[in-house]
């Protein structure tokens, strides 16, 4: 079974400049979330995604993210305008309708704004 | 008070020792509990979960629940140098909404030959 994928993998942009990342859940995974980890700090969640429906978007810092999972697959996660704050790992989770809380992991977006 | 609190570490520990890793968190009502391994600049790896109090085997894995006193622990016998990593303790507090998690800074292992 395939994991969680994310790309892309790293990206570097400019401040003020537009970036999107995306995240493939498992396959079957009705639950898609959007993590993020500024260096020194834990990982913190962002937003939560039900099949095509945002559940939770507490932790979504600002109104320059938008995140996106049409047709209830894959999702993107756009930021625009990107600041240097938003510098970090974004890390993308799936889990299982059943089982909301074991989470499982893609490999992160590092996501360098300079 | 943080909300989930790991000693940053790094811990370490001889080839073949048993490795204990603790986390202590604030909403005495969390009901979910969880451990994840992660490698430099990899993905974190679920390797235990646990929801009641008491102790739950996996292979050399041993996580420990302890709601009352508010921390679980997860303990690594016959450690190996391929554990070196950083563990991540992970709860889910229900008063926040939803099933989001609430990570620990996480604790560094290293594992010596």
């Amino acid at each position: 079974e395939a994991g969680v994928t994310q790309f892309p993998s790293h990206s570097v942009i400019e401040k003020g400049q537009t970036v999107t990342l995306r995240c493939d859940p498992i396959s079957g995974h009705d639950n898609l979330y959007w993590y993020r980890r500024v260096m020194g700090k834990e990982i913190k969640f962002l937003l939560h995604f039900v099949k095509e429906s945002k559940q939770d978007e507490s932790g979504m810092p600002n109104n320059r993210f938008l995140a996106e999972r049409t047709g209830g697959t894959y999702s993107t996660l756009k930021v625009q305008p990107a600041e240097l704050e938003d510098s970090g790992v974004y890390f993308c989770a799936s889990s299982q309708r059943g089982r909301p809380y074991e989470q499982y992991f893609g490999p992160g977006t590092r996501l360098t704004v300079t | 008070q943080k909300e989930v609190e790991q000693n940053s570490g790094p811990l370490s520990v001889p080839e073949g020792a048993i490795a204990s890793l603790n986390c202590t968190y604030s909403d005495r009502v969390s009901q979910s509990f969880f451990w994840y391994r992660q490698y430099s600049g990899k993905s974190p790896e679920l390797i235990m979960s646990i929801y009641s109090n008491g102790d739950k085997e996996d292979g050399r894995f041993t996580a420990q629940l302890n709601k009352a006193s508010q921390y679980v622990s997860l303990l690594i016998r016959d450690s190996q140098p391929s554990d070196s990593a950083t563990y991540l303790c992970a709860v889910n507090l229900l008063n926040q909404a939803g099933t989001a998690l609430i990570f620990g800074k996480g604790t560094t292992l290293s594992v010596s030959s």
